[in-house]
């Protein structure tokens, strides 16, 4: 079975510009979640989704934001990008929700660079 | 707040070695436990979660809600295992899950 796939796995951007990364789950796996990965705060959650709904959000800016499709592909946007924004964007799925339950697996990252 | 505490950046100890990495959280409600753990150049994965009370390559770890911790023993050591460690916390009902800042563990020939 494939695992999770980030995509693009690297991204320089500008600042004010915004950026779309793209998380395909394993297969049969319906909640997908990101993390931001930076060497100062270490990885911070973002958001989860669940039957294309977004479940959970953590404390990031609105600049951030995703959506998941009906195939559990998500997509995480990030717009007028900041210097600070530089980091590892990790994508997790699951077969459903429950940590304790259901296993993430983790997929291997989007870096992005800001510059 | 919801918090996970890994004292200790770096740990180094000699093949053989009984190796214990340190994680603290705080957490009014119940909480769940993981242990994560990411090889050089591999994904992070799953190692162990305090619920399922099992041994994964010869690593335990026990909850232990008076001192809110959840530390990760092993008793001998072996190079295979070095590698960066995550201790993280999750919530009842959430799937996010809060990481503390990872001991990156070395063992020595």
């Amino acid at each position: 079975k494939a695992g999770v796939t980030q995509t693009p796995r690297y991204l320089i951007k500008t600042r004010g510009q915004q950026v779309t990364l793209s998380c395909s789950p394993i297969s049969g796996h319906r909640s997908v979640s990101w993390y931001q990965q930076t060497p100062g705060q270490g990885l911070q959650f973002l958001f989860e989704y669940f039957s294309e709904t977004q479940r959970n959000k953590g404390n990031f800016p609105g600049r951030f934001s995703g959506r998941q499709f009906s195939n559990s592909r998500s997509e995480m946007n990030v717009s007028t990008l900041e210097l600070g924004d530089s980091a590892l964007y990790l994508c997790a799925s699951s077969f459903s929700r429950g940590l304790a339950a259901y296993e993430q697996y983790f997929g291997p990252g989007t870096r992005l660079t800001v510059t | 707040a919801q918090r996970v505490t890994q004292p200790e950046k770096l740990l180094s100890v000699f093949k053989g070695a009984p190796v214990e990495l340190k994680c603290n959280y705080s957490y009014s409600g119940s909480p769940e436990l993981f242990w994560y753990v990411q090889y050089s150049r591999q994904r992070l994965q799953l190692l162990l979660r305090h619920i399922s009370r099992e041994s994964i390559k010869g690593f335990t770890a026990d909850l232990n809600k008076g001192e809110t911790s959840f530390h990760l023993k092993k008793p001998f050591a072996q190079e295979e295992d070095s590698a960066m460690y995550y201790c993280a916390l999750g919530q009842g009902g959430s799937e996010k899950l809060v990481f503390g800042k990872g001991t990156k563990l070395t063992v020595n020939p």
